[in-house]
């Protein structure tokens, strides 16, 4: 069965502190996989996509990292701001599903002055 | 450039009844899927429509229907509504294959009592 899981659940940090979230998922064949942010009441909002040759990708201060062979991403959040306090979601897309995309259940930070 | 739009933002309907919900996808995407988030979970895709029909669908009973007009926007029914449909329903667009960025209204927000 496909599956994206996420760790941790929540995670709280000070203002100006990294972070680290991590993603793990048995999705097969692998096409993408993708990290969004989405705040309360808001859709998801794309971050980052990496195919199965990209092992890393930065948006700002968002960095992603794919191993393919342990099927594991991380995403490093850098210098964190009060507005990066969000759900960050893990999605994993399959090959030859056009757009159809697996979700983790997220990781809610909460960045604190 | 509007993103995507969906209508209407709120909903409150009681057990048994019947909702359309509404999305119009960014402009210049053919793509329209739809997923449901429950409070506290990651979305989970319901189906997907492209060239006016459903190409993919998720784990979901005939209860959810939809459609998809030559304008590429598309709506979501649901029959005979149940509690447990309570959530936050997302449509996302995209054009393209699936290594394509997918964007995501910010959703309509069903309850039923």
């Amino acid at each position: 069965k496909n599956q994206v899981e996420q760790s941790p659940q929540s995670l709280i940090i000070l203002e100006g502190k990294n972070c680290t979230l991590q993603c793990n998922y048995t999705v097969s064949p692998f096409s993408n996989l993708r990290w969004y942010k989405q705040d309360t009441g808001r859709g998801p909002v794309s971050l980052t996509i990496m195919t199965f040759s990209e092992n890393t990708k930065s948006n700002g201060r968002y960095t992603a990292t794919l191993d393919a062979d342990t099927k594991q991403s991380s995403l490093h959040i850098t210098a964190s701001q009060l507005s990066d306090s969000a759900s960050y979601i893990c999605v994993v897309s399959a090959r030859g599903d056009r757009g159809k995309l697996i979700f983790g259940q997220g990781t809610e930070l909460s960045v604190k002055p | 450039d509007a993103g995507v739009t969906q209508s209407p933002t709120h909903l409150i309907k009681t057990r048994g009844q019947q909702v359309t919900l509404r999305c119009s996808p960014k402009s210049g995407h053919d793509t329209v899927s739809w997923y449901q988030q429950a409070l506290g979970q990651g979305p989970q895709f319901i189906f997907q429509y492209y060239e006016e029909e459903e190409r993919q669908r998720g784990n979901f009973p005939d209860r959810f229907s939809g459609h998809q007009f030559p304008n590429y926007s598309s709506e979501l029914n649901v029959n005979a509504l149940l509690l447990g449909d309570s959530a936050l329903y997302l449509c996302a667009s995209s054009l393209g294959g699936i290594n394509q960025p997918q964007h995501f209204g910010d959703g309509t927000r069903l309850s039923i009592l």
